[in-house]
């Protein structure tokens, strides 16, 4: 079984400052971990992905996620927010021996201000 | 760029009516996925399917609901008979194997009334 928890359904923060959305998961077996966006009146479109490879994973947008087992996290950073970042953010794990099914996290909101 | 497409965008339908949500996955790809976000909520898995039948299937997904690929392209949701709770986003996803992500489409909003 696995579950995902995101802290913070709301995080705001200004233009120009380092975006850091929290995400931990748990899981029976090792996992694939996502991070998608969801921009208004859209689908989801991924970020990016860990599939057991590198721990540090770059994304699309210039945003990237570290893999901490030991904290059995996936935190999302760009160094720089736009305010074309302004979106909701979903953290989802798969278990890697069969990655089908996505369980979700409950998503934070990104507010970027000028 | 290779996209999944879901027709209507949005669906208003009478309770206790039947519904038929469509969606055109990547052509190459062979899971497809049904996935729904009730409003304010998280999004939560129906059902894959994988080879012409279910591979995995949630509580969510009871006897009111099918999926069906009818014609090698389209991959269809029904609700066979709609209740006010299944008002929701409905998203269609596909992959070309699994472990892999999962393409989403633009979603079809279902109203229930």
């Amino acid at each position: 079984a696995q579950s995902v928890t995101q802290l913070g359904s709301h995080v705001s923060v200004s233009e120009g400052a380092l975006v850091l959305l929290r995400c931990n998961y748990s899981s029976s077996v090792p996992p694939y971990l996502f991070w998608y966006v969801q921009y208004p009146n859209q689908g989801l479109q991924l970020l990016l992905k860990y599939t057991s490879a590198a721990t540090l994973v770059k994304g699309i947008n210039g945003f990237e996620a570290e893999f901490k087992k030991s904290e059995t996290s996936f935190h999302l950073t760009k160094p720089s927010a736009h305010m074309s970042d302004a979106a909701e953010y979903f953290c989802a794990v798969s278990a890697n021996n069969a990655g089908n099914m996505l369980t979700f996290g409950g998503g934070t909101r990104l507010m970027v201000k000028p | 760029e290779p996209e999944v497409t879901q027709t209507p965008s949005h669906q208003v339908t009478q309770m206790g009516q039947e519904v038929i949500l469509r969606c055109v996955p990547i052509s190459n790809h062979l899971y497809f996925y049904w996935y729904r976000q009730i409003l304010g909520q998280k999004v939560e898995f129906l059902v894959s399917f994988y080879n012409n039948e279910i591979s995995e299937k949630s509580e969510i997904f009871d006897d009111q609901f099918s999926v069906e690929r009818p014609d090698g392209s389209n991959f269809t949701l029904k609700i066979r008979s709609t209740k006010l709770e299944d008002s929701a986003m409905y998203f269609c996803a596909s992959s070309n194997r699994g472990g892999t992500e999962a393409f989403f489409g633009q979603g079809t909003r279902l109203t229930v009334v």
